[in-house]
């Protein structure tokens, strides 16, 4: 079982609305990544945190998509006014450092739907 | 920039078959190869990693070799089972991992 802990495990949203989703990562990784997993099963990559700061994050010009891994908190992922086209799967995984040998152990996922 | 390609994108195999799913990557990194299998509503979970050139790794019956020269790390397995339908992403760790678009493995009996 994934020692990685996502909640909820669904989400349903009205357009607009806000959607907040939170991760723990596995005890002793400090590195921690959120992906989004479309409807047809293709990740894209959003941010990367090492401890509290962010490493790597894509554009998100949109400034819809927020993201934080506060000191002895979980980990979160917030969107700020949902749209249909942010209905996917949003997974969180941790590792134990950036460098590209390491293993990214994911959780199980926020499953998010925008009417 | 950093790719990772899955040609196949549904495979579906007789119990006791042999599969191999095709993966080749782009990267001006040292390539890191990962296999993550997800079952349905599960986490992706490693089913194999490799940075060395041609050696081949296992974990599960499942094996791949890492050939730098063609850029690939293709994962085989010599006779499927039932349990291992599934979805298998490649992904090639740069900065970040980086997927490819995935295979759907469908086992029948």
């Amino acid at each position: 079982n994934s020692k990685v802990i996502q909640t909820p495990r669904y989400l349903v949203k009205g357009q607009g609305q806000k959607a907040k989703m939170r991760c723990i990562p596995e005890k002793g990784h400090p590195v921690v990544f959120w992906y989004q997993q479309n409807k047809n099963n293709e990740f894209k990559f959003l941010i990367n945190f090492q401890n509290q700061e962010v490493l790597q994050q894509i554009d998100m010009t949109e400034k819809r998509f927020s993201a934080e891994c506060p000191s002895n908190s979980p980990c979160s992922l917030e969107i700020q006014s949902s749209e249909a086209g942010d209905s996917a799967l949003y997974l969180c995984a941790s590792s134990l450092s950036p460098a590209s040998a390491e293993t990214l152990y994911f959780g199980s996922g926020t499953r998010l739907t925008v009417l | 920039g950093d790719s990772v390609t899955q040609t196949e994108g549904l495979v579906t195999l007789t119990k006791g078959l042999p599969v191999m799913l095709n993966c080749t990557y782009q990267t001006t990194y040292s390539p890191f190869l990962f296999w993550y299998v997800q079952h349905l509503n599960e986490a992706p979970k490693l089913l194999l990693k490799s940075s060395t050139d041609n050696k081949r790794t296992e974990h599960q019956g499942f094996y791949a070799t890492l050939h730098k020269s063609s850029s690939s790390f293709h994962l085989q397995k010599s006779s499927v089972q039932l349990s291992d339908s599934a979805l298998y992403f490649c992904a090639l760790r740069a900065n970040v991992l980086y997927f490819g678009s995935g295979t759907k493995l469908t086992v029948e009996p």
